[in-house]
């Protein structure tokens, strides 16, 4: 357990609204992660922060946006939800020692 | 630039072995193996260094060819709990420290 949560755990909302999912960590990582995993695709990142306010963008940055504030909470925001963007959505947080990532529980988002 | 895994999908018997590879066009800091239940989060398994170390689970066990940008994952005496699907994220390093791409995955399935 790597000590990452994610928030919230499933949502349904309506195509143009604003969305944020939260993912909070307890372990004082640098680096977290946003992906997105669809059939057929495997994972796909989206962004990623190594620090506090330092972030970048991943492969499938578009329509998305993230903001890092506290080292323990990294935040992805949909500005205005489409029906292309639902999907899972893991955050990831990069493990001290082994260098690998470890995935939290995942967020459903359905867009309708 | 996703790696390639293969095969897609393999069907086992219990006791039997499987391989699955993984194979990228760019040359590699690390690969990191992970496998995901359905409906669940991928769980760590193993990463492979360049220069030929490894960490992970006892029971794992995996090749990294520098050379060639691959590498394979061995599952013995396969197991029930083994089903599943099974990513490979690769490292380039450089400018892409800390960044995993991912392959398509490789859909296990053991039966009794």
């Amino acid at each position: 357990d790597a000590g990452i949560t994610q928030s919230p755990r499933h949502k349904v909302t309506e195509t143009g609204t604003p969305v944020t999912l939260r993912c909070h960590q307890t372990e004082n990582h640098r680096y977290m992660y946003w992906y997105r995993q669809d059939p057929g695709h495997g994972l796909r990142l989206i962004h990623y922060s190594y620090g506090v306010k330092d972030t970048d963008k991943g492969e499938v940055s578009d329509g998305y946006s993230v903001s890092r504030s506290k080292t323990e909470d990294f935040l992805l925001t949909l500005e205005s939800a489409t029906s292309s963007q639902t999907s899972v959505y893991f955050c990831a947080i990069r493990g001290q020692g082994w260098e690998t990532q470890y995935f939290g529980p995942g967020t459903r988002l359905l867009v309708l | 630039q996703q790696p390639v895994q293969s095969p897609q999908a393999v069907i086992l018997r219990e006791g039997e072995d499987a391989v699955i590879n993984c194979s990228s066009s760019k040359a590699l800091y690390s690969v990191h193996w992970y496998r995901q239940k359905h409906g669940e989060a991928p769980v760590f398994l193993m990463i492979l260094l360049k220069g030929g170390e490894q960490k992970g689970h006892e029971k794992i066990s995996a090749s990294f060819n520098e050379k060639k940008q691959q590498s394979s994952l061995y599952l013995t005496a396969s197991q029930l709990s083994y089903s599943g699907t099974y990513f490979c994220g690769t490292e380039t390093g450089g400018t892409s420290y800390g960044k995993l791409t991912f392959g398509q995955g490789t859909i296990l399935t053991v039966h009794p």
